[in-house]
């Protein structure tokens, strides 16, 4: 059974420039979180979709901006990179409670 | 919101010995507590979880406890190993009505030394 799946592992944008990294949840999951991870850091919870519409939202600017499509398959897109915005970032599937997390995909912001 | 403290943020252990993380939580909403173990260039794996409504929790040489009264939980490992050696990040997570959000802890390095 495939777990969580995130892709691309790793890439590489410019500031300024835009991306959307894509994951594939825990085969019966409905519900898909992301997750910002600075080096050395604790995940940082960026918003959570369910049923296709975003559900709750942490402290992030509005460049972050995602989407769940009715597979429950999900993006997570950024607009106008910033050096700060490089991070590892994690897409988490869950079903009633328990979170599954990916692997995540590295960005690095040039 | 919900925040959680972790500690210690580094941890270096005798193989064999005892290992103990230490969270608390604000929000009495919380009923959920992951922890969670990442190694490098990997997403965070769950290796232990507790509800709300259960006092202790015990998988092997993973344990762990909550203290509601007190918004503490403790990650105990026993008779470490080397493969042990990883950071753990502790979690809460905040339900009420629709929402839910898992607000991790700031992670510990643990080190486990042959």
């Amino acid at each position: 059974d495939a777990g969580v799946t995130q892709s691309p592992t790793h890439l590489i944008k410019t500031r300024g420039q835009q991306v959307t990294l894509r994951c594939s949840p825990k085969s019966g999951h409905d519900t898909v979180s992301w997750y910002q991870q600075a080096l050395g850091q604790g995940p940082q919870f960026i918003f959570q979709y369910y049923e296709e519409e975003e559900r709750q939202r942490g402290n992030f600017p509005d460049r972050f901006s995602g989407h769940q499509f009715p597979n429950y398959s999900s993006e997570l897109n950024v607009n106008a990179l910033l050096l700060g915005d490089s991070a590892l970032y994690l897409c988490a599937s869950s079903f009633q409670g328990g979170y599954t997390f990916g692997s995540g995909t590295r960005l690095t912001v040039v | 919101g919900e925040n959680v403290e972790q500690h210690p943020s580094t941890l270096s252990v005798q193989e064999g010995d005892s290992a103990v993380i230490k969270c608390t939580y604000s929000d009495s909403a919380s009923n959920y507590f992951p922890w969670y173990k990442q190694e490098l260039g990997k997403g965070p794996q769950l290796i232990i979880d507790i509800r709300s409504n259960v006092g202790e929790k015990k998988d092997q040489r993973i344990a762990v406890t909550l203290n509601k009264t007190a918004k503490h939980f403790s990650l105990h490992i026993t008779e470490t190993q080397p493969e042990d050696s990883a950071v753990y990040f502790c979690a809460a997570l905040f339900s009420s009505g629709s929402a839910r959000q898992l607000t991790f802890g700031s992670g510990t390095q643990l080190t486990v030394l042959p």
